[in-house]
């Protein structure tokens, strides 16, 4: 059965520093992946996804991931963090051969220190 | 831009009581979707609505719940005798033509509190 796996229930980070918030997903068959985030009180925006196209995806907000199928990984980050970017952060698969649901991740919560 | 609202924001209702959550997807979408979350747990997957049927239910999804699309609008979850493990912000998303690749959009959710 497929998995997503988020290290790091809660990541901090200075403003202007990288942010690395990491993904390991588990699958049987190619998945498709995604990086949603959620501000307070608020619901799911996708911030990007991979589809099978360029393995490096760029996202909303100067976010991008990396999609590396030999370490099942598709790590999120950004040069430089934001106070903006203090959100809540899911990664999520989806497979081409079923009705497109989503398994989440645990779910990371970003800080940004000024 | 377009989005799923969903009705109400919050639910109280009392244990054993039957709640109905509302959503209304983008307009031209085919794909509906319920999902909830447990106070600091995952987001979860309940439910998969294509062609005004379910595709596919996860095992939370047991007979005490059902979906809707009544109208061709609204998107509808019924809880039919609420328990207190059914606390939870309950999502909706909708997603359109093409069931792999397109991107679910979500709306802002329903935080149902069982007391």
């Amino acid at each position: 059965a497929q998995s997503v796996t988020q290290l790091g229930s809660h990541v901090s980070v200075s403003e202007g520093a990288l942010v690395l918030l990491r993904c390991n997903y588990s699958s049987s068959v190619p998945p498709y992946l995604f990086w949603y985030v959620q501000y307070p009180n608020q619901g799911l925006q996708l911030l990007l996804k991979y589809t099978s196209a360029a393995t490096l995806v760029k996202g909303i907000n100067g976010f991008e991931a990396e999609f590396k199928k030999s370490e099942t990984s598709f790590h999120l980050t950004k040069p430089s963090a934001h106070m903006s970017d203090a959100a809540e952060y899911f990664c999520a698969v989806s497979l081409y051969n079923q009705g497109g649901k989503l398994i989440f991740g645990q779910g990371t919560e970003l800080s940004v220190k000024p | 831009e377009p989005e799923v609202t969903q009705t109400p924001s919050h639910q109280v209702t009392q244990m054993g009581q039957e709640v109905i959550l509302r959503c209304v997807p983008i307009s031209n979408h085919l794909y509906f979707y319920w999902y909830r979350q447990i106070l600091g747990q995952k987001v979860e997957f309940l439910v998969s609505f294509y062609n005004n049927e379910i595709s596919e239910k996860s095992e939370i999804f047991d007979d005490q719940f059902s979906v809707e699309r009544p109208d061709g609008s609204n998107f509808t979850l019924k809880i039919r005798s609420t328990k207190l493990e059914d606390s939870a912000m309950y999502f909706c998303a909708s997603k359109g033509t093409d069931s792999r690749t397109d991107t679910q959009y979500f709306g802002p959710g329903t935080r149902l509190t069982v007391l």
